[in-house]
C-alpha cells in the first residue's frame, strides 16, 4: 500500500523554525516528484514546495522562497521541509504528496495524513 | 500564475442527483487539470487527472470532461459519501493551482 506519513507539526512562535518530515512506503520513492501543500484553517489548498526525483530541482510558492527549504533523502524514502523565520500566516495543516514520476510533476496523489503547524505567541 | 475558479462556492443537493461542478482557467491548460475530493479532517483524494481520466478505484459515477479553460466534474447519482469539498488543480505551468473549492452539501 502506498502510504505517507507526515511528522514534526507543533505550536512554534514567530520567527521560529520547525522542520516537517514525510516518510514514503509502498512505492519507489526516487521515481516520483515530491510536494509539500498546506491548507489554512478553514481555507482552500495552497502548493507549496516541489522536489524533484534526484532533488536537482527544487521550486517554491513566492510567499515561502528565502524562508522554507525542500529537501529528501530517497535511501531513507523521506521528503523534508524546513521551516524559519515562520509568520502567522504560515498557520496551516501541511501535507506531503506524491506528484508524478514523470519529467515534470503532476497530480498530487496520494497525500499524507497532515501535520498541524500553528504560529502564535 | 494561472488563476483557477470554480462554481458554484457551494451546493445542495439529495442522494440520487445529478451534480455538475465548474472549474475555469484564466488561460489555457489543454487537459492539464485534475479533480480532488476532500472530506472534513481528512486529506483530499485525487478523482480525476488529465481532465477526464478516472483515479483508480474511484466509482463510475463520477466524470470529467473539458479542455482548455472550461472544465465540470459530474457526479451522475449522489450518494451519502460524496458529500464533501471539491477542488480542482491545474498543472499546465508553474505554479500548479487550486480552485477555491466547491462545497456540497446534503439539501
Amino acid at each position: 500500500e502506498v502510504q505517507l506519513v507526515e511528522s514534526g507539526g507543533g505550536l512554534v512562535q514567530p520567527g521560529g523554525s520547525l522542520r516537517l518530515s514525510c516518510a514514503a512506503s509502498g512505492f519507489t520513492f526516487s521515481s516520483y516528484w515530491m510536494s509539500w501543500v498546506r491548507q489554512a484553517p478553514g481555507k482552500g489548498l495552497e502548493w507549496v514546495a516541489n522536489i524533484k526525483q534526484d532533488g536537482s530541482e527544487k521550486y517554491y510558492v513566492d510567499s515561502v522562497k528565502g524562508r522554507f527549504t525542500i529537501s529528501r533523502d530517497n535511501a531513507k524514502n523521506s521528503l523534508y521541509l524546513q521551516m524559519n523565520s515562520l509568520r502567522a500566516e504560515d498557520t496551516a495543516v501541511y501535507y506531503c504528496a506524491r506528484a508524478g514520476g514523470g519529467s515534470i510533476p503532476d497530480w498530487f496523489d496520494p497525500w499524507g495524513q497532515g501535520t498541524l503547524v500553528t504560529v502564535s505567541s | 500564475d494561472i488563476q483557477m475558479t470554480q462554481s458554484p462556492s457551494s451546493v445542495s443537493a439529495s442522494v440520487g442527483d445529478r451534480v455538475t461542478i465548474t472549474c475555469r482557467a484564466s488561460q489555457g491548460i489543454s487537459s492539464w487539470l485534475a479533480w480532488y475530493q476532500q472530506k472534513p479532517g481528512k486529506a483530499p483524494k485525487l478523482l480525476i487527472y488529465a481532465a477526464s481520466s478516472l483515479q483508480s478505484g474511484v466509482p463510475s459515477r463520477f466524470s470529467g470532461s473539458g479542455s482548455g479553460t472550461d472544465f465540470t466534474l459530474t457526479i451522475s447519482s449522489l450518494q451519502p459519501e460524496d458529500f464533501a469539498t471539491y477542488y480542482c488543480q491545474q498543472a499546465n505551468s508553474f505554479p500548479p493551482t487550486f480552485g477555491q473549492g466547491t462545497k456540497l452539501e446534503i439539501k
